[in-house]
């Protein structure tokens, strides 16, 4: 079965602190990791994938096959990265369905 | 470029009834995908259309169907409404098909209430 979690619903830190956004998984076969990120009355857009291996906006994010996981870090939070955070899958290659996690509430207090 | 735009923003309808929400897909843009949020969840995959024909449906009843057309803007029906079916429905649209990590782009959503 598909399935991605992200254990936290939310996450509050203080500007300047590092963050990590929890994604683990469950699939069987290659899939594609992505971030998706939701910013206050905006559209849902996309943040990064596992395969472009990029820094969007100082986040980065790792995936561990080992561990089954996608975790979504930055070094040094910005009040602008306060958003709703999606971590999502699909099978590689494919354009098919995405899989969402329920999200992680992310709040950076000034 | 003209991003994805859905209309109705909002709507409210009642137990029983059928609606109709619709999605113009993004300039250049040939597959649309259906998703349905709940309040508290993320994105759940109803079905992809790509060149109106229906490609992939996730785990939702036949009461919910969809069209897609020549100029690829695509409608999701949704008959017998329950309770249950409350959420922000959201529409992707993504590029070409057979391409290779292709992203897909979300837009606003629409805001359906059932009472």
């Amino acid at each position: 079965a598909q399935r991605v979690t992200q254990p936290e619903k939310l996450l509050s830190v203080f500007k300047g602190a590092p963050v990590e956004l929890k994604c683990n998984y469950s699939y069987s076969g290659s899939p594609e990791l992505f971030w998706y990120v939701q910013y206050s009355r905006q559209r849902l857009q996309l943040l990064l994938r596992h395969i472009s291996r990029e820094s969007i906006k100082g986040f980065t994010a790792d995936l561990n096959k080992g561990e089954t996981s996608f975790h979504l870090k930055k070094p040094f939070a910005q009040e602008e990265d306060s958003a709703m955070y999606y971590c999502a899958l699909r099978r590689q290659g494919g354009s098919e369905k995405l899989v969402f996690g329920k999200g992680t509430k992310l709040t950076v207090n000034p | 470029e003209t991003g994805v735009t859905q209309s109705p923003t909002h709507l409210i309808k009642t137990r029983g009834q059928q609606v109709t929400l619709r999605c113009s897909s993004q300039s250049g843009h040939n597959t649309v995908s259906w998703y349905q949020q709940a309040l508290g969840q993320g994105p759940q995959f109803i079905f992809q259309y790509y060149r109106e024909e229906e490609n992939g449906r996730g785990n939702f009843p036949p009461r919910f169907s969809g069209l897609q057309f020549p100029n690829y803007s695509s409608e999701l029906n949704v008959n017998a409404l329950e309770l249950d079916d409350s959420a922000l429905y959201l529409c992707a649209s993504s590029p070409r098909l057979a391409i290779v990590h292709n992203e897909q782009f979300f837009g606003p959503g629409t805001r359906l209430t059932v009472l």
